[in-house]
């Protein structure tokens, strides 16, 4: 089935500064790649997601990069603020698993005013 | 609409007891999930609903049993609950299983976080 690693686990970055946040699988037919954010207490959020058939997607602040061939893919947060601070779980999916996505570890990421 | 709505927020239980999680949707999806979360080992998939009247095991189903009692409510069921089963548990809907569309983003509940003695 798919694997997927997520690094670092946890990010520390002072406000203001870019914080990126990777994520290797091992399906090569994997062609669904969503980003969640957990905030403290919450269930995790959807905040931007990629398919196979695109490189780049970029939302306001955030963006992920997605490079099928190393079959690894990244989000970017640009201008961190302390309300960016949260878990954040890549994702990826494929027929293979039934489409039910796969999730990483997780990545803590904390943003100092 | 409330999206996705679980019930109780905490739980604590003795080794042995037994319990049932709720969850609801009012977003007429047709899949329903529930994770459990352990620290440093993300979201691990226990059952699915692909549709209504049909269940699968996930990666971690030992020890639970599911019901998908129609097209809103999925609850997850500890027979005998254990000290290893303490942990947050999520129950997440998506509009299709992703068979046809090739994966969609799941909606989260806000949690069950259970604590097993």
């Amino acid at each position: 089935g798919e694997n997927v690693e997520q690094h670092p686990s946890t990010l520390s970055v002072q406000e203001g500064d870019s914080a990126v946040i990777k994520c290797t699988y091992s399906d090569s037919a994997s062609n669904y790649f969503p980003w969640y954010k957990q905030e403290l207490g919450k269930g995790p959020q959807l905040i931007i997601d990629i398919r196979s058939n695109v490189g780049e997607k970029k939302d306001q602040r955030i963006a992920v990069t997605l490079n099928k061939t190393a079959k690894h893919f990244s989000l970017h947060i640009t201008e961190t603020q302390p309300e960016d601070s949260a878990v954040y779980f890549c994702a990826a999916t494929s027929k293979g698993g039934s489409y039910i996505p796969t999730f990483g570890r997780g990545t803590s990421l904390i943003v100092h005013p | 609409n409330a999206g996705v709505t679980q019930t109780p927020k905490f739980q604590v239980l003795k080794t042995g007891q037994s319990m049932t999680l709720q969850c609801a949707q009012d977003m007429n999806h047709n899949s329903m999930y529930w994770y459990r979360q352990d620290p440093g080992m993300g979201l691990r998939l226990i059952y699915y609903s692909a549709s209504e009247g049909t269940t699968d095991k996930g990666e971690v189903p030992n020890g639970y049993n599911v019901s998908r009692l129609n097209k809103r409510e999925f609850s997850l069921r500890l027979e005998s609950a254990a000290p290893s089963q303490t942990s947050v548990y999520f129950c997440a809907s998506s509009p299709t299983s992703g068979l046809r569309s090739g994966g969609n983003e799941q909606f989260f509940g806000p949690g069950t976080r259970l604590t097993v003695l």
